[in-house]
C-alpha cells in the first residue's frame, strides 16, 4: 500500500533554533518527493522537490535530503523564524501515466515557532 | 508560473443546500486540474482530476459532482450538502513537464 508517514505531528521551538522534520513513505514506483508549506487557511507551496537521484536540495533556511534505499525524507529548518509556523507536508509521486492519484500526501506536521 | 483563484475564500452552508465553488487558472494551458480536500487536521483526500474539457475521474464516491466546462476552469458542486462536506476545499494545477502541483488559496466551506 502506498503511504507517507511523517513525524513529529506536532512541534514547538523557539525562534532561532534549528528543527529536522521526518518523512517515510512506502509509495513505488517512485518518482518524486516534495515537501510543502501550508500556512494556516492558505493553500501548500511548494519548498523543494527532489528525484531519485537527489540526496539534498536547499531553499534559503530549508534543507530536504532523500535516502531513497530506506525511503526517508527529511526537512531541515535552520534558525527558525516565527513566520515558519506552518504546516509541512510530505508529498510522493508514483511514477503512473495516469494523471490522477498519483500523489500521496503525508499528514503533515504542525510547527509553532515562539519568541 | 501558474495562478489558481477560487472564490469564495469561505462558505457557511446549510445542510441540504445546494454548493458550487469555482477554480480558475492563470498562466498555463491545457493543465491537469484537481480539487482535493483537506479535514481539520488532517492530510489532503485527492476528490475529482480531470486532463481536459469536459473529462472528470472521481477517486472517492461522494455527493459531490465536479465539471470543467473550460480548459482553465474546474468547478465544484452538490446538489445537496451533508454535515461531513465541511471542510478546506483545494484546487490544484498541475504542469506536465515540471510534475510540479501549484495550488489555489482554498475554500473553508462549514455545513450546518
Amino acid at each position: 500500500k502506498n503511504q507517507v508517514e511523517q513525524s513529529p505531528q506536532s512541534l514547538i521551538i523557539l525562534e532561532g533554533k534549528n528543527c529536522t522534520l521526518q518523512c517515510n513513505y512506502t509509495v513505488s514506483p517512485f518518482s518524486n518527493l516534495r515537501w510543502y508549506k501550508q500556512d494556516t487557511g492558505r493553500g501548500p507551496v511548494s519548498l523543494t522537490i527532489m528525484t531519485f537521484s537527489e540526496n539534498t536540495k536547499s531553499n534559503g533556511r530549508y534543507t530536504a535530503t532523500l535516502d531513497a534505499d530506506t525511503k526517508q525524507s527529511s526537512l531541515h529548518i535552520t534558525a527558525s523564524q516565527l513566520s515558519d509556523s506552518a504546516s509541512y507536508i510530505c508529498v510522493v509521486t508514483r511514477l503512473n501515466n495516469n494523471a490522477g492519484n498519483m500523489l500521496t500526501f503525508g499528514g503533515g506536521t504542525r510547527l509553532m515557532v515562539k519568541p | 508560473s501558474q495562478t489558481i483563484h477560487q472564490w469564495p475564500a469561505t462558505l457557511v452552508q446549510p445542510v441540504g443546500s445546494p454548493l458550487s465553488l469555482e477554480c480558475t487558472v492563470e498562466g498555463t494551458s491545457n493543465p491537469n486540474l484537481y480539487w482535493y480536500r483537506q479535514a481539520a487536521g488532517r492530510g489532503l483526500q485527492l476528490l475529482f482530476y480531470s486532463v481536459g474539457i469536459g473529462q472528470i475521474s472521481s477517486e472517492v464516491p461522494q455527493n459531490l459532482s465536479a465539471s470543467r466546462p473550460q480548459d482553465r476552469q474546474f468547478i465544484l458542486s452538490s446538489k445537496k450538502l451533508l454535515l461531513s462536506d465541511s471542510g478546506f476545499y483545494l484546487c490544484a494545477s498541475r504542469e506536465g513537464y515540471t510534475d510540479t502541483q501549484y495550488f489555489g488559496p482554498g475554500t473553508r466551506l462549514t455545513v450546518l
